[in-house]
Protein backbone atom coordinates (compact mmCIF):
# COMPACT_ATOMS: atom_id res chain seq x y z
CA UNK A 1 0.00 0.00 0.00
CA UNK A 2 1.47 3.48 -0.69
CA UNK A 3 1.94 5.56 1.74
CA UNK A 4 -0.32 8.34 -0.02
CA UNK A 5 -3.22 7.66 -1.83
CA UNK A 6 -4.70 10.48 -4.16
CA UNK A 7 -8.44 9.91 -5.33
CA UNK A 8 -9.94 9.85 -7.80
CA UNK A 9 -6.76 8.75 -10.50
CA UNK A 10 -8.55 10.80 -13.46
CA UNK A 11 -11.31 13.28 -12.92
CA UNK A 12 -13.29 15.12 -16.07
CA UNK A 13 -15.43 17.93 -15.42
CA UNK A 14 -17.71 20.60 -17.00
CA UNK A 15 -16.07 24.21 -17.03
CA UNK A 16 -17.74 25.61 -13.63
CA UNK A 17 -18.26 22.77 -11.64
CA UNK A 18 -16.58 22.61 -7.65
CA UNK A 19 -14.00 19.98 -7.68
CA UNK A 20 -12.58 18.02 -5.18
CA UNK A 21 -9.36 15.82 -5.36
CA UNK A 22 -8.52 13.81 -1.80
CA UNK A 23 -5.25 12.41 -0.54
CA UNK A 24 -4.67 10.73 2.15
CA UNK A 25 -1.54 9.48 3.74
CA UNK A 26 -0.04 7.25 6.99
CA UNK A 27 3.35 8.96 7.78
CA UNK A 28 3.57 11.16 10.02
CA UNK A 29 4.36 14.54 8.46
CA UNK A 30 5.69 17.78 9.14
CA UNK A 31 3.69 19.68 6.47
CA UNK A 32 1.55 18.80 3.33
CA UNK A 33 2.26 19.74 0.26
CA UNK A 34 -0.24 20.45 -3.12
CA UNK A 35 1.53 20.62 -6.82
CA UNK A 36 0.37 21.37 -10.41
CA UNK A 37 2.01 19.34 -13.13
CA UNK A 38 1.35 21.04 -16.14
CA UNK A 39 0.36 19.49 -19.44
CA UNK A 40 4.02 20.48 -20.79
CA UNK A 41 5.81 18.67 -17.61
CA UNK A 42 6.64 21.98 -15.54
CA UNK A 43 5.66 21.25 -11.64
CA UNK A 44 4.25 24.17 -9.65
CA UNK A 45 3.94 24.41 -5.67
CA UNK A 46 0.16 25.61 -5.09
CA UNK A 47 0.45 24.85 -1.15
CA UNK A 48 2.22 23.71 1.44
CA UNK A 49 0.28 23.40 4.88
CA UNK A 50 0.29 21.54 8.13
CA UNK A 51 -3.14 22.95 9.88
CA UNK A 52 -6.22 24.13 8.55
CA UNK A 53 -7.21 25.60 5.24
CA UNK A 54 -5.04 27.71 3.30
CA UNK A 55 -6.84 29.80 0.01
CA UNK A 56 -5.66 31.08 -2.94
CA UNK A 57 -7.84 32.65 -5.38
CA UNK A 58 -10.13 29.97 -6.41
CA UNK A 59 -8.35 27.29 -5.00
CA UNK A 60 -8.76 25.84 -1.23
CA UNK A 61 -6.64 23.02 0.52
CA UNK A 62 -7.59 21.92 3.91
CA UNK A 63 -5.78 19.51 5.85
CA UNK A 64 -7.31 16.94 9.13
CA UNK A 65 -4.08 16.19 10.86
CA UNK A 66 -5.71 13.43 12.86
CA UNK A 67 -7.51 11.55 10.21
CA UNK A 68 -4.64 12.32 8.24
CA UNK A 69 -6.44 13.36 4.95
CA UNK A 70 -5.94 16.68 3.19
CA UNK A 71 -8.28 17.72 0.02
CA UNK A 72 -7.95 20.36 -2.69
CA UNK A 73 -10.88 21.78 -4.04
CA UNK A 74 -11.68 23.85 -7.10
CA UNK A 75 -14.30 26.44 -7.51
CA UNK A 76 -15.43 27.63 -10.61
CA UNK A 77 -13.02 25.27 -12.89
CA UNK A 78 -11.80 26.32 -15.96
CA UNK A 79 -10.52 24.46 -18.50
CA UNK A 80 -6.71 26.54 -17.68
CA UNK A 81 -7.32 24.09 -14.56
CA UNK A 82 -6.84 21.23 -16.34
CA UNK A 83 -3.51 19.65 -15.24
CA UNK A 84 -2.20 17.00 -13.08
CA UNK A 85 -2.39 17.67 -9.14
CA UNK A 86 -0.24 15.97 -6.77
CA UNK A 87 -0.07 16.37 -3.51
CA UNK A 88 3.22 15.11 -1.19
CA UNK A 89 3.69 13.94 2.57
CA UNK A 90 6.59 15.79 4.09
CA UNK A 91 8.16 14.11 6.78
CA UNK A 92 11.64 15.64 8.21
CA UNK A 93 12.79 16.21 4.52
CA UNK A 94 11.64 12.86 2.90
CA UNK A 95 8.89 13.80 0.53
CA UNK A 96 6.72 10.43 -0.40
CA UNK A 97 3.77 11.44 -3.26
CA UNK A 98 1.01 10.57 -4.14
CA UNK A 99 0.29 8.89 -8.16
CA UNK A 100 -1.57 12.69 -8.86
CA UNK A 101 -4.83 13.19 -10.45
CA UNK A 102 -5.31 14.02 -13.68
CA UNK A 103 -7.85 17.03 -13.85
CA UNK A 104 -9.49 17.71 -17.67
CA UNK A 105 -11.89 20.60 -17.63
CA UNK A 106 -14.09 20.79 -20.62
CA UNK A 107 -15.13 24.46 -21.79
CA UNK B 1 16.21 35.12 -10.77
CA UNK B 2 16.32 32.27 -13.17
CA UNK B 3 14.77 30.19 -10.26
CA UNK B 4 15.93 26.10 -10.50
CA UNK B 5 17.17 25.32 -13.53
CA UNK B 6 18.45 21.62 -15.08
CA UNK B 7 20.39 20.86 -17.77
CA UNK B 8 20.13 18.87 -20.40
CA UNK B 9 16.77 18.94 -21.26
CA UNK B 10 16.61 15.95 -22.85
CA UNK B 11 19.90 12.97 -22.26
CA UNK B 12 20.04 9.36 -24.81
CA UNK B 13 22.34 7.23 -22.49
CA UNK B 14 23.73 3.49 -23.85
CA UNK B 15 23.42 1.30 -20.64
CA UNK B 16 27.12 1.38 -18.63
CA UNK B 17 27.39 4.91 -19.41
CA UNK B 18 27.62 7.44 -17.16
CA UNK B 19 26.61 11.16 -16.87
CA UNK B 20 25.53 14.07 -14.77
CA UNK B 21 22.55 15.96 -14.49
CA UNK B 22 23.02 19.15 -13.23
CA UNK B 23 20.94 21.21 -11.40
CA UNK B 24 21.35 25.07 -9.96
CA UNK B 25 19.72 27.60 -7.94
CA UNK B 26 19.95 31.13 -7.80
CA UNK B 27 17.80 31.62 -4.75
CA UNK B 28 20.41 31.24 -2.27
CA UNK B 29 18.19 28.22 -0.90
CA UNK B 30 19.36 25.70 1.36
CA UNK B 31 17.17 22.85 0.50
CA UNK B 32 17.65 21.09 -2.90
CA UNK B 33 16.20 17.87 -4.11
CA UNK B 34 16.14 15.53 -6.96
CA UNK B 35 13.40 13.73 -7.80
CA UNK B 36 12.36 10.87 -10.34
CA UNK B 37 9.21 10.47 -11.95
CA UNK B 38 7.46 7.07 -13.53
CA UNK B 39 4.15 6.58 -15.14
CA UNK B 40 2.36 5.49 -12.64
CA UNK B 41 4.51 5.91 -10.26
CA UNK B 42 4.40 9.42 -9.13
CA UNK B 43 7.65 11.24 -8.23
CA UNK B 44 10.26 9.61 -5.78
CA UNK B 45 12.81 11.25 -4.16
CA UNK B 46 15.95 10.16 -4.70
CA UNK B 47 18.69 12.36 -2.30
CA UNK B 48 18.41 15.67 -1.19
CA UNK B 49 20.53 18.39 0.69
CA UNK B 50 20.17 20.78 3.63
CA UNK B 51 22.99 22.73 2.95
CA UNK B 52 26.57 22.55 1.16
CA UNK B 53 28.54 19.82 2.49
CA UNK B 54 25.26 17.61 3.48
CA UNK B 55 23.35 15.14 1.76
CA UNK B 56 21.07 12.44 2.40
CA UNK B 57 19.53 9.50 0.77
CA UNK B 58 15.89 9.53 -0.41
CA UNK B 59 13.54 6.58 -0.98
CA UNK B 60 15.26 5.67 -4.23
CA UNK B 61 18.83 6.24 -3.91
CA UNK B 62 20.39 3.07 -5.98
CA UNK B 63 22.47 3.96 -8.87
CA UNK B 64 22.84 7.47 -7.86
CA UNK B 65 25.42 9.95 -6.54
CA UNK B 66 25.28 13.46 -5.22
CA UNK B 67 27.57 16.43 -3.46
CA UNK B 68 26.78 19.60 -2.89
CA UNK B 69 30.19 21.65 -2.96
CA UNK B 70 28.10 25.11 -3.34
CA UNK B 71 24.92 26.10 -2.17
CA UNK B 72 24.19 26.66 -5.80
CA UNK B 73 24.37 23.95 -7.29
CA UNK B 74 23.36 19.92 -6.40
CA UNK B 75 24.46 17.49 -9.53
CA UNK B 76 22.90 14.38 -10.00
CA UNK B 77 25.81 11.14 -10.94
CA UNK B 78 24.87 8.50 -12.51
CA UNK B 79 27.55 5.69 -12.67
CA UNK B 80 26.69 3.05 -14.71
CA UNK B 81 23.74 3.68 -16.49
CA UNK B 82 20.64 1.15 -16.64
CA UNK B 83 17.50 0.91 -18.74
CA UNK B 84 15.50 0.86 -15.10
CA UNK B 85 16.98 4.51 -15.14
CA UNK B 86 14.72 5.74 -17.84
CA UNK B 87 12.97 8.53 -16.50
CA UNK B 88 11.80 12.38 -15.87
CA UNK B 89 14.19 13.72 -13.51
CA UNK B 90 13.17 16.68 -11.32
CA UNK B 91 15.61 19.07 -9.11
CA UNK B 92 13.51 21.50 -6.49
CA UNK B 93 15.12 23.88 -3.75
CA UNK B 94 13.41 25.65 -0.96
CA UNK B 95 14.54 28.18 1.32
CA UNK B 96 14.80 25.89 4.29
CA UNK B 97 13.37 22.55 5.61
CA UNK B 98 11.21 20.91 2.46
CA UNK B 99 8.56 20.62 5.47
CA UNK B 100 8.46 24.13 6.55
CA UNK B 101 9.31 26.26 3.29
CA UNK B 102 7.64 26.17 -0.48
CA UNK B 103 9.81 23.99 -3.12
CA UNK B 104 10.62 26.03 -6.43
CA UNK B 105 10.87 22.83 -8.96
CA UNK B 106 13.02 22.83 -12.29
CA UNK B 107 11.59 22.06 -15.42
CA UNK B 108 12.94 18.47 -15.51
CA UNK B 109 15.42 16.59 -17.90
CA UNK B 110 14.35 13.76 -19.95
CA UNK B 111 16.38 10.82 -19.53
CA UNK B 112 16.47 7.63 -22.22
CA UNK B 113 19.08 4.23 -21.30
CA UNK B 114 18.83 2.19 -24.29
Amino acid sequence: KNEVEQSPQNLTAQEGEFITINCSYSVGISALHWLQQHPGGGIVSLFMLSSGKKKHGRLIATINIQEKHSSLHITASHPRDSAVYICAADSNNDMRFGAGTRLTVKP
Amino acid sequence: NAGVTQTPKFQVLKTGQSMTLQCAQDMNHEYMSWYRQDPGMGLRLIHYSVGAGITDQGEVPNGYNVSRSTTEDFPLRLLSAAPSQTSVYFCASSSGLAGVETQYFGPGTRLLVL
